[in-house]
């Protein structure tokens, strides 16, 4: 089975500074990692994902996260905070369902707030 | 392109009420089927997904049901709505080739009084 445990429900910054919300995983099988951002009373867009392949993901925005195995975490990162940042951000890690269907386990979200 | 989507985008209805929330895919065929539910300050929750035509599986014992009609419409249905069932609903699909990608609907809040 999979988990994962977003540490801080909230996380405020100031504007121009490093955005890092943390996130660490809970996998049986090498897993699939991605992070959502969800913007009040919207869907959520994929920011990035790791598939096996480079453990350092760039995504949309200016984010990136780099897979750790040792100590299974998959952390986000941004070098300088924009105001557009502010939302709710999310990680999930994929598990297998009935019939092959892929299915997301998510954290609990972390709001991001920027200070100007 | 593919494109996801819900409707209605609101809804305000009384406890004891039916419910039907529909969430239709554009621009692809067969494809892996969701809905969540996300309660006030809460994360997501995962209620039915589906992989084909009339295959429904359910994650969370509750008083909702879901039903998968046509190949790219998925809908959430209620006989009697509880309070607790406020929220926003969200559905995603994913393709069914074997990538694990979500993508998401607008979602639908939904308040019940």
């Amino acid at each position: 089975a999979q988990s994962v445990t977003q540490l801080g429900s909230r996380v405020s910054v100031s504007e121009g500074a490093l955005v890092l919300l943390r996130c660490n995983y809970s996998s049986s099988v090498p897993p699939y990692l991605f992070w959502y951002v969800q913007y009040p009373n919207q869907g959520l867009q994929l920011l990035l994902k790791y598939t096996s392949a480079a453990t350092l993901v760039k995504g949309i925005n200016g984010f990136e996260a780099e897979f750790k195995k040792s100590e299974t975490s998959f952390h986000l990162t941004k070098p300088s905070a924009h105001m557009s940042d502010a939302a709710e951000y999310f990680c999930a890690v994929s598990g297998r369902g009935n019939q092959g269907a892929q299915k997301l386990v998510f954290g609990q979200g972390t709001r991001l707030t920027i200070n100007p | 392109s593919q494109t996801i989507h819900q409707w209605p985008a609101t809804l305000v209805q009384p406890v004891g009420s039916p419910l039907s929330l529909e969430c239709t895919v554009e621009g692809t065929s067969n494809p892996n089927l969701y809905w969540y539910r996300q309660a006030a300050g809460r994360g997501l929750q995962l209620l039915f997904y589906s992989v084909g035509i009339g295959q429904i599986s359910s994650e969370v014992p509750q008083n909702l049901s879901a039903s998968r009609p046509q190949d790219r419409q998925f809908i959430l249905s209620s006989k009697k709505l509880l309070l607790s069932d406020s929220g926003f609903y969200l559905c995603a699909w994913s393709s069914s080739g074997g990538t694990d990608t979500q993508y998401f609907g607008p979602g639908t809040r939904l308040t019940v009084l």
